[in-house]
């Protein structure tokens, strides 16, 4: 069984530049969640998406956006990148939504120059 | 405050050694009570989760909940070189929404 894979593993983009991350959930599992993981601030929740519709989404600026598609597949997009933007960006998937997180991918490692 | 509180570390224990690393919690609402331990430059692996009260033994690994006081806990006993790296607790309700996770405590075991 595949796990839940994101692409880019690593990215380095210039600031005022804007970005998107993929992330290809576990086969069946419809709840995706996004985090950005930085060394000051740990894991924060950018948002969640089930069944095409994004459901909770965090504290941050409309910057961040996100979206599912059919296929359960998600991707969020950065624009208008920042320094504070680098982070490890961690995409989970869930087979409800009243499930937590149980598996991870690898992560997506953004740099802001 | 933040509703999830860990035991910052960093952690470093010699092989053999039993680790406990701890968390705090505020919200009552929280049902789910997880583990992840996560390598450098890896996503986090879950490595226990506990559902509401109660001890879960898996292995090396033991999870207890206490709920009365609001304080999770992860043992590790007879701990080994393999098991250095970045535990992370995280709790969530029974309802849709989202899980939220201590900042992580870096353990490091010297052979």
């Amino acid at each position: 069984k595949a796990g839940v894979t994101q692409t880019p593993r690593y990215l380095i983009k210039t600031r005022g530049q804007q970005v998107t991350l993929s992330c290809s959930p576990i086969s069946g599992h419809r709840s995706v969640s996004w985090y950005q993981q930085t060394p000051g601030q740990g894991l924060q929740f950018l948002f969640e998406y089930f069944s095409e519709t994004q459901r909770n989404k965090g504290n941050f600026p409309g910057r961040f956006s996100g979206r599912q598609f059919s296929n359960s597949r998600s991707e969020m997009n950065v624009s208008t990148l920042e320094l504070g933007d680098s982070a490890l960006y961690l995409c989970a998937s869930s087979l409800s939504r009243d499930r937590f997180e149980a598996f991870f991918g690898q992560g997506t490692r953004l740099t802001v120059v | 405050q933040k509703e999830v509180e860990q035991d910052p570390g960093p952690l470093s224990v010699p092989e053999g050694a039993i680790v406990s690393l701890n968390c705090t919690y505020s919200n009552s609402a929280f049902q789910y009570f997880m583990w992840y331990r996560q390598y450098s430059r890896k996503g986090p692996e879950l490595l226990m989760y506990t559902y509401s009260s109660g001890n879960k033994e898996d292995g090396r690994f033991t999870a207890q909940v206490d709920k009365s006081s609001k304080y999770i806990s992860l043992f590790i006993r007879d701990s080994q070189p393999s098991d250095s790296a970045t535990y992370l607790c995280a709790m969530k309700g029974t309802n849709a929404g989202k899980s939220t996770f201590g900042d992580g405590t870096t353990l490091t075991v010297k052979p």
